[in-house]
């Protein structure tokens, strides 16, 4: 079992759509949690940044985490085309864990927002 | 400043030739690695250093070699290419463990 599982879709939604992207864990050593943009043919761009358990916000993108489920969300709202591209999610351990500072991803999800 | 630079973005090899991705950034980051995408495998991690001179392995090490004599350049060596390793190469660097990682546009590389 990987340690961490994302539903690798695609996704396909309308413009204008709530889009819920998930990811599941096996560590519960992992305190930072991030949620990461990859444009096609492009590096991925961290887009939200979460440490412990707790909800954040910015503008149409909410990030949510459950330490008890072992369970992160991201919620886009209003999505837009530009919206398109690969998720990943990605945690990395606190100071004092065997990895400390090593991410680890998810498989990524491709999503697609059409108008 | 530039960010995270790769060289080059495309590379064809044939099995067991040798070759070096470069890795260089310019904002003082103490931090860098490298990572595969596959598809349906997500990015994993390869090598990782801490600062100049520290190097350690990551989830797929074999194949592979690193170093890190300056703080901002981290080369990653193929010494046998296989063609298991075709695949696109990311490096990233962040300031320090556990923060914003800035990954460069990666290295598309194939070997027949």
């Amino acid at each position: 079992q990987k340690e961490v599982e994302q539903d690798p879709g695609p996704l396909s939604v309308p413009e204008g759509a709530i889009v819920s992207l998930n990811c599941t864990y096996s560590n519960s050593a992992f305190q930072y949690f991030m949620w990461y943009r990859q444009y096609s043919r492009k590096g991925p761009e961290l887009l939200m940044y979460t440490y412990s358990s707790g909800n954040k916000e910015d503008g149409r993108f909410t990030a949510q985490v459950d330490k008890s489920s072992k369970y992160i969300s991201l919620f886009i709202r209003d999505s837009q085309p530009s919206d398109s591209a690969t998720y990943l999610c990605a945690m990395s351990e606190g100071a004092g864990g065997t990895s400390y500072g090593k991410l680890t991803f998810g498989q990524g999800t491709i999503l697609t927002v059409h108008p | 400043n530039a960010g995270v630079t790769q060289t080059p973005k495309f590379q064809v090899l044939k099995t067991g030739q040798s070759m070096t991705l470069q890795c260089a950034q310019d904002m003082n980051h103490e931090y860098m690695s490298w990572y595969r995408q596959d598809p349906g495998m997500g990015l994993r991690l390869i090598h990782y250093s801490v600062g100049a001179g520290i190097t350690d392995q990551g989830e797929v090490p074999n194949g592979y070699n690193v170093s890190r004599s300056t703080t901002e350049d981290f080369p990653l060596r193929l010494l046998s290419a296989a063609p298991s390793q075709t695949s696109v190469y990311f490096c990233a660097s962040s300031p320090r463990p556990n923060t914003e990682a800035f990954f460069g546009q990666g290295t598309r590389l194939t070997v027949v």
